[in-house]
This record gives structure tokens, sequence and C-alpha cells, in this order.
């Protein structure tokens, strides 16, 4: 089955500097990758992805790249604000339609 | 996106009882699973939903402890059986379609005492 492993598990960074988190997937099948961000307390929500068809996606502030040929793929939020922090999750997804998560990352921007 | 509304949102359970959890979606989706997350750990996925069918487990789960069922395509339970206080857990149920991401539910705390 696929694996997805996902690094650093924490990272601190200043307000308004850069973050990049980086997860690498196992089967060459799984198509489509969505970055998750889950608060304490409450429910992993969506906030992008990314196809297997695209190379890089932007959304204002963050933005995901993809290389199928090393399986990895990047997500990267500029300009970090205090409420950017939270647990980010990967994930990899096949045809069967099932997500295969990442262990997460502790995002914590400093004011 | 769909709109899931899980329950009950916590509940503290003896062990050795069984707590059913409910979701349900208000849209017909094809794809619905069922994830556990413990504390400060990710998520991790039961088993597919599956409608009309009997469930689809992943590695190291099994119906007779995790009974499922999906009477149709906005509707599923998921039943922790004969519980012990390893399955003190959150509980999420989650839908997707095949062109987008997963949504969740807002997830059941389980604590088994």
């Amino acid at each position: 089955g696929e694996n997805v492993e996902q690094h650093p598990s924490t990272l601190s960074v200043q307000e308004g500097d850069s973050a990049v988190i980086k997860c690498t997937y196992s089967d060459s099948a799984s198509n489509y990758f969505p970055w998750y961000k889950q608060e304490l307390g409450k429910r992993p929500q969506l906030i992008i992805d990314i196809r297997s068809n695209v190379g890089e996606k932007k959304d204002q502030r963050i933005a995901v790249t993809l290389n199928k040929t090393a399986k990895h793929f990047s997500l990267h939020i500029t300009e970090t604000q205090p409420e950017d922090s939270a647990v980010y999750f990967c994930a990899a997804r096949g045809n069967a339609g099932k997500s295969t998560f990442g262990d997460g990352t502790t995002l914590t921007v400093k004011p | 996106s769909a709109v899931i509304s899980q329950k009950p949102s916590r509940d503290i359970c003896q062990r050795g009882t069984s707590l059913t959890i409910q979701c349900q979606v208000d849209s017909q989706v094809t794809m619905m699973f069922w994830y556990r997350q413990q504390p400060g750990q990710s998520l991790t996925l039961i088993a597919t939903a599956n409608q009309g069918s009997e469930a689809t487990y992943e590695s190291g789960f099994v119906i007779d402890k995790f009974p499922i069922s999906r009477p149709n395509l906005t509707f599923s339970t998921l039943t922790v059986s004969n519980m012990s206080p390893e399955d003190s857990s959150i509980y999420l149920c989650s839908v997707s379609d095949r062109s987008g991401g997963a949504f969740f539910g807002q997830g059941t705390r389980l604590t088994v005492v």
C-alpha cells in the first residue's frame, strides 16, 4: 500500500517568514495530493491540493509543488501569520479514493 | 463542499460496551470513509463504507470490532464494539468524490473507562 512520509514533524518560524513542509510517497499510482490544516480540537480542513498532471499550484499565500519523478510534494506558506499556527497533514490518494496521510507537521508562527 | 454531521461529538463509555457513531451528509456522495485519530497523531483509515455491500477494512481493523453500515449514499454508522481503554480516540467520518479532497465530520471524541 501507499506510504507517505512528512518532514519536519515540528516547524517554528517568525511571523512574516516562509514555511516549507515536504512529503514523499511510495505508490506511483497516486494521482491526487491534498494538504489539510488542523487546528487544535477541530477537524482537518482542506487548504490546497494538486493533481499529478500539474507541477505547481498557488492560492494567495500558499502553494504546493509536485515532482512526480521523485515522488515528492511540498507545501509553501509565505508571509506567515500567527493564525497559520496549526498541524498540517499531507496526503496521497489513488483511484480507489482512499487517502494515506503523513504524520503531520506542527507549525508555530511566533509573533 | 458537502456538509457532514457526525454524532455524538463526544462520549465516555464503560469498557465492554459498544458505541455507534452516526454520519449524515447533506448530499449523495460516492465515497465515505471512517478514520481514527489518536491524540497528537495522524489519521488512520479504518475502512471504506460501501453502499449496499460490506465495508472494506484496512489492515489491523476487523468487522467484528468495527461494524459499519451504509444503507444509502448520505448516511453511515460506525460501531466500536466491546470497547477497551485502547479504543479511546477521535473517530472521524469523511467523504470525497473522485475529483476532490476529503471533507470531515467534526469527529467523535471517545473515552473508554
